[in-house]
């Protein structure tokens, strides 16, 4: 879906907490979905990523889950350190879309300590 | 491996110049390459894909007189503001492919115009 807005949603954690972000996405061809974090004045960086075949999918401190039925996407983040601080944005795309990537609206994660 | 360069990182402009961005593919070939605009405390929205060889692919409202692409090789992708004014000023990231679904992203050109 189209991004708008011009506030980005907060998520405060206490450092060694968990964090949970959450994504809802437009496209119900969508099939393959990413997680970036963005840190300030950078690009975005590849976290981990899932394929609609899939509703789990674990990585190092990081799990993505998709729901399908609901069209939600989320991020947890395990033990969330200060370096986790960033905006984390969720992308959608679908097998013929040419590559071409959606982005959500993003989430500003600041972890405090 | 996979990383990908802009270059410049920054650059400040006069309104109604010209300013040219390169995007690199360091250490891969990439056929196609995608150029996005970020406005502060938002997302980012793609503007066009880069096609090697070919002419590219604008987004809808995109103005592709205003924002030249080409992609002279397959490492190497432009983005040229022509006549840029001070609402062109934003972070434009690129991002190249170099297999079926893997996409790097540059570090972004933060561009001020004046």
């Amino acid at each position: 879906g189209e991004s708008v807005g011009l506030h980005l949603p907060t998520l405060s954690v206490q450092e060694g907490d968990n964090s949970i972000i959450n994504c809802a996405y437009s496209n119900s061809a969508s099939d393959y979905f990413i997680w970036y974090k963005q840190e300030s004045g950078k690009g975005p960086q590849f976290i981990i990523d899932i394929r609609s075949n899939m509703d789990k999918r674990q990585g190092q401190r990081v799990t993505v889950l998709l729901n399908k039925t609901v069209k939600h996407l989320s991020l947890q983040i395990a033990a969330t350190q200060p370096g986790d601080s960033a905006v984390y944005f969720c992308a959608e795309t679908f097998t013929g879309g040419g590559n071409k990537l959606t982005f959500g609206t993003g989430t500003q994660l600041k972890v405090e300590l | 491996g996979a990383v990908v360069s802009q270059h410049p990182s920054w650059v400040i402009c006069k309104s109604g110049t010209s300013v040219k961005i390169e995007c690199r593919s360091l250490d891969f070939q990439a056929t196609t390459m995608f150029w996005y605009r970020q406005f502060p405390k938002q997302s980012l929205m793609l503007m066009a894909t880069s096609n090697e060889g070919s002419k590219a692919t604008y987004e809808q409202g995109v103005e592709k007189d205003k924002f030249l692409i080409n992609h002279a090789s397959l490492t190497l992708s432009t983005l040229t503001v022509t006549s840029a004014h001070p609402e062109d000023s934003s972070f434009y990231i690129c991002s190249a492919v170099p297999g079926l679904d893997e996409q790097y992203f540059g570090p972004g050109t933060r561009l001020t115009v004046t």
